[in-house]
């Protein structure tokens, strides 16, 4: 069964750089056959997708979001990072990480951490 | 980029009757859509893939039909477990973008 956690830490003050890690378990972020992704939950509101990563290290972001995101990937580990610079309150969210499958033209996820609440705030 | 909307907002009924969401999206995806269940604190979990393809483990009251544009969510017969706010997705490849409804929520009435 994959297991994917989030960690990293729940208040960031504003204009500094979120910083979380996805830890894959059950599964390998070497996998050919997927995407790993970060997405995010505003408090009360609904999904952004943030952007993803291929274990050969390309990468993919959302336009909105791509000047100040950064992921990256740890094989050895078995571990994806999100950095997001420039954070304001609006940043505020549950961050999901995801394990990103399907075909060329049809993505989806299928195995999510828990995620893990960030609180931009001075 | 695609735009995803979802209705109702909100939809009320009762637990064995039948629910019906829908997810329209602002231009062609094909069949290239999914849809997810959230509860409470807990991370969305996928049902339905390539819009009609159920996910591993998911009951069989779980449905999805619909391509292009209009898109359907029915449950069959409603379980108490099955209370949680819905969300459809569509991905688009180039450039590539995942795209969230803005969520259905289905309450008990």
């Amino acid at each position: 069964q994959v297991q994917l956690q989030e960690s990293g830490p729940g208040l960031v003050k504003p204009s500094e750089t979120l910083s979380l890690t996805c830890t894959v378990s059950g599964g390998s972020v070497s996998s050919g056959s997927y995407y790993w992704s970060w997405i995010r939950q505003p408090p009360g509101k609904g999904l952004e997708w943030i952007g993803y990563i291929y274990y050969s290290g390309s990468t993919n972001y959302n336009p909105s979001l791509k000047s100040r995101v950064t992921i990256s990937v740890d094989t050895s580990k078995n571990q994806f990072s999100l950095k997001l610079s420039s954070v304001t309150a609006a940043d505020t969210a549950v961050y999901y990480c995801a394990r990103d499958r399907g075909t060329e033209y049809d993505r989806n996820f299928d195995y999510w951490g828990q995620g893990t609440l960030v609180t931009v705030s001075s | 980029e695609i735009v995803m909307t979802q209705s109702p907002a909100t939809l009320s009924v009762s637990p064995g009757e039948r629910a019906t969401l829908s997810c329209r999206a602002s231009q062609s995806v094909s069949s290239n859509l999914a849809w997810y269940q959230q509860k409470p604190g807990q991370a969305p979990r996928l049902l339905i893939y390539g819009a009609s393809t159920r996910a591993t483990g998911i009951p069989a009251r779980f449905s999805g039909s619909g391509s292009g544009t209009e898109f359907t969510l029915t449950i069959s017969s409603l379980q108490s477990e099955d209370f949680a706010v819905y969300y459809c997705q569509q991905y688009n490849n180039w450039p590539p973008l995942y795209t969230f409804g803005q969520g259905t929520k289905l309450e008990i009435k």
